[in-house]
């Protein structure tokens, strides 16, 4: 089946603008998580939905990260007043309903530049 | 102390060699731990998971987890060059299963 999908696959801006970024999961996949990767690290934790709420928005690095999963499937990450700190590739990953060992699968991420 | 860490590398192993992948934690509570493979460029890609003590093998891959060491491996036998990646290792906290944590993932050459 199609695996987890996200748009667009690079986004370039200027510092100080707003971007979004989305991501549809897995079908049947009810657990969504952001990640961020910088380059020579592993992803850093985002944000995790569980369905339509936010259950852990613990990574968000601050209040100019927003996200949102209004129908329990597709998610957008709201970056406002972007800052060159913020370029990093985007990973968007899912994870089925019911799993003892909650492995998740990626997407194959947005690369973002600020300028 | 990082909570999750990996020697960056890069491990260089001839083809047909046991690559050899270690990875530690700091939460001894963590439960299920994974092992993602990534290629330049591309995103994270699930090879093996593991979250009780002892071996788990799946065709040329072995994953070991020895929680009272807080301590994950990755054995890959009869490397091929279409290994060469870097492995990320990451682990489910303590709390929940509501993120991974990742280490900054180990480069593996292998030369024909």
């Amino acid at each position: 089946g199609a695996g987890v999908s996200q748009t667009p696959s690079n986004k370039v801006t200027e510092k100080g603008k707003y971007v979004e970024l989305r991501c549809d999961p897995i079908s049947g996949h009810t657990a969504l998580y952001w990640y961020r990767q910088s380059l020579g690290q592993g992803p850093e934790f985002l944000i995790y939905f569980q369905g339509t709420g936010a259950a852990d928005d613990s990574g968000l690095p601050n209040d100019r990260f927003f996200a949102v999963r209004p129908e329990g499937s597709v998610s957008t990450l709201k970056i406002q007043r972007t800052e060159r700190g913020d370029s990093a590739v985007y990973l968007c990953a899912s994870r089925p309903a019911a799993t003892r060992t909650h492995e998740q699968y990626f997407g194959p991420g947005t690369r973002l530049t600020v300028t | 102390q990082k909570e999750v860490e990996q020697n960056s590398g890069p491990l260089s192993v001839p083809e047909g060699a046991i690559a050899s992948l270690n990875c530690t934690y700091s939460d001894r509570g963590s439960q299920s731990f994974f092992w993602y493979r990534q290629y330049s460029g591309k995103s994270p890609e699930l090879i093996m998971f593991i979250y009780s003590n002892g071996d788990k093998e799946d065709g040329r891959f072995t994953a070991q987890l020895n929680k009272a060491s807080q301590y994950v491996s990755l054995l890959i036998r009869d490397s091929q060059p279409s290994d060469s990646a870097t492995y990320l290792c990451a682990v489910n906290p303590s709390g929940g299963y509501n993120k991974l944590i990742f280490g900054a993932g180990t480069r593996l050459a292998v030369h024909p």
